[in-house]
C-alpha cells in the first residue's frame, strides 16, 4: 500500500518564478492538506482540499493556490516566489468520512528560492 | 491566543535513559492531540493520538503520552531511548468540527548519546 507521495523531491527556483508541487494521497484517502515547514519551525497549514474544492485556508497570501483532481491527487502552486518561500512543503492526506482525524504525511518537497 | 507550546527546543539523553517531551496547548476547548516524529530529511510520522477516553495512550516505537486536562498538557514519554530515536518531535492539535487543520508546536530536537 503506497503512502503519500510527493514530487519533485527538491526544487531550486529564483525570485519571481512560479512553481508547482504535486501530491498523491494514500490509497483510500480523499482529502489533501498542504503545509509549509520553514527551517527550524513546525509545519504551518496552507490549505486543505476536499471534493476538488478548497475547504479551509491558513494565513497565506493568494500567491499560494492549489487544485485537487478527480483522482484526489493535488497540486500546490506558488507564484512570484520570494526568498521567504524557501521551505519544506509537506502534503498530508486523510479520509474525510473516517470519523477519526488523522493525517498521513508525505516526505515533502524541499524548495529553495535564490 | 490559541497556541501549541513545546518548551524544550533541544534535549540530549543517553541511550537507555528515559525521555519526556513536554507539550502545552492553549485553546478554548479540548482539542484532539497528536505527536509526530520527523527524522532528518523525512516527512512526519504519527507516533500516537488522543481523542477521548483513557488519558494514557500508547503509540508506536514504545512511546506513550498522557493527557492532563487540568494542565492543558500532553507530554510524550519513552522509558528507554534507543539511538534511532534521535529526531525532531512535534506536538500537534486539531479539531474535527469546522476546523480541519493541524496546528503544530515548534518542535523538540532529541539527541541520543552513546
Amino acid at each position: 500500500d503506497a503512502g503519500v507521495t510527493q514530487s519533485p523531491t527538491h526544487l531550486i527556483k529564483t525570485r519571481g518564478q512560479q512553481v508547482t508541487l504535486r501530491c498523491s494521497p494514500k490509497s483510500g484517502h480523499d482529502t489533501v492538506s498542504w503545509y509549509q515547514q520553514a527551517l527550524g519551525q513546525g509545519p504551518q497549514f496552507i490549505f486543505q482540499y476536499y471534493e476538488e474544492e478548497e475547504r479551509q485556508r491558513g494565513n497565506f497570501p493568494d500567491r499560494f493556490s492549489g487544485h485537487q483532481f478527480p483522482n484526489y491527487s493535488s497540486e500546490l502552486n506558488v507564484n512570484a516566489l520570494l526568498l521567504g518561500d524557501s521551505a519544506l512543503y509537506l502534503c498530508a492526506s486523510s479520509f474525510n468520512g473516517g470519523g477519526a482525524y488523522e493525517q498521513f504525511f508525505g516526505p515533502g518537497t524541499r524548495l529553495t528560492v535564490l | 491566543a490559541q497556541s501549541v507550546t513545546q518548551p524544550d527546543i533541544h534535549i540530549t539523553v543517553s541511550e537507555g535513559a528515559s525521555l519526556e517531551l513536554r507539550c502545552n496547548y492553549s485553546y478554548g476547548a479540548t482539542p484532539y492531540l497528536f505527536w509526530y516524529v520527523q527524522s532528518p530529511g523525512q516527512g512526519l510520522q504519527l507516533l500516537l493520538k488522543y481523542f477521548s477516553g483513557d488519558t494514557l495512550v500508547q503509540g508506536i516505537k514504545g512511546f506513550e503520552a498522557e493527557f492532563k486536562r487540568s494542565q492543558s498538557s500532553f507530554n510524550l514519554r519513552k522509558p528507554s531511548v534507543h539511538w534511532s530515536d534521535a529526531a525532531e518531535y512535534f506536538c500537534a492539535v486539531g479539531f474535527l468540527v469546522n476546523d480541519y487543520k493541524l496546528s503544530f508546536g515548534a518542535g523538540t530536537t532529541v539527541t541520543v548519546r552513546a
